[in-house]
């Protein structure tokens, strides 16, 4: 059992729809970070929301942060092409040093 | 600033054999945390060392081991190869370790276990 699920698993949807994926626990986090992950390369961090409620955003990409910190959101307007990649959440799991992650959201997007 | 380099990038083993993966993190950073990832398993923690010491380790049997040298970079072993360990094994470093701060990725490197 992930102590991180995310959801949907895989997206495909057409250039210039918007999009949330979903990374939920039972747990509480002090914090969640996001991470693209494209093809033949390591993840890259996108973003860490650290605040019970906190809305932080990235150009098209806007990360939420659950008033309860058990989950986060990431919604994507309008999407493009170059977004594209697999998306994962991580979280520290209490003071110790080792992140949990969640399995991804792969994401497609058609031209 | 160089990123974070893993060699080698592809390896093919057979079963049985043992392989030695290698990292070198971004100069200054002294953790250095390595990770397996499959499709069905996603990203799993194998271990962490900082400073040449292995502070944590995630649950994969004592067939995988790691050390750290004083220049902080690491390297990784898995011994009598299986075909489950076909994977991503990527590694990430950060300044001082520590789960909240950004962790650097390299590349990878992709084994199959033949």
């Amino acid at each position: 059992t992930q102590l991180l699920e995310q959801s949907p698993q895989f997206l495909s949807i057409q250039e210039g729809e918007n999009l949330t994926v979903y990374c939920n626990s039972s747990s509480v986090f002090s914090s969640l970070q996001w991470y693209r992950q494209e093809p033949g390369e390591g993840p890259v961090l996108l973003v860490t929301v650290v605040t019970g409620g906190e809305v932080k955003k990235l150009k098209r990409l806007t990360f939420q942060f659950g008033d309860a910190r058990k989950d986060s959101s990431l919604h994507i307007t309008a999407a493009q092409p170059g977004d594209t990649g697999l998306y994962l959440c991580a979280g520290p799991l209490d003071s110790n040093y080792q992140l949990i992650w969640g399995a991804g959201t792969k994401l497609i997007i058609k031209p | 600033k160089a990123g974070v380099t893993q060699t080698p990038r592809y390896l093919i083993k057979t079963r049985g054999q043992q392989v030695t993966l290698s990292c070198s993190p971004i100069s200054g950073h002294r953790s250095v945390s390595w990770y397996q990832q499959t499709p069905g398993q996603g990203l799993q923690f194998l271990f962490e060392y900082f400073s040449e010491t292995q502070r944590n380790k995630g649950n994969f049997p004592g067939r995988f081991s790691g050390r750290q040298f004083s220049n902080s970079r690491s390297e990784m072993n898995v011994s009598t190869l299986e075909l489950g360990d076909s994977a991503l094994y990527l590694c990430a470093s950060t300044r001082s370790g520590g789960a909240e701060n950004e962790q650097f990725f390299g590349p990878g490197t992709r084994l199959t276990v033949l």
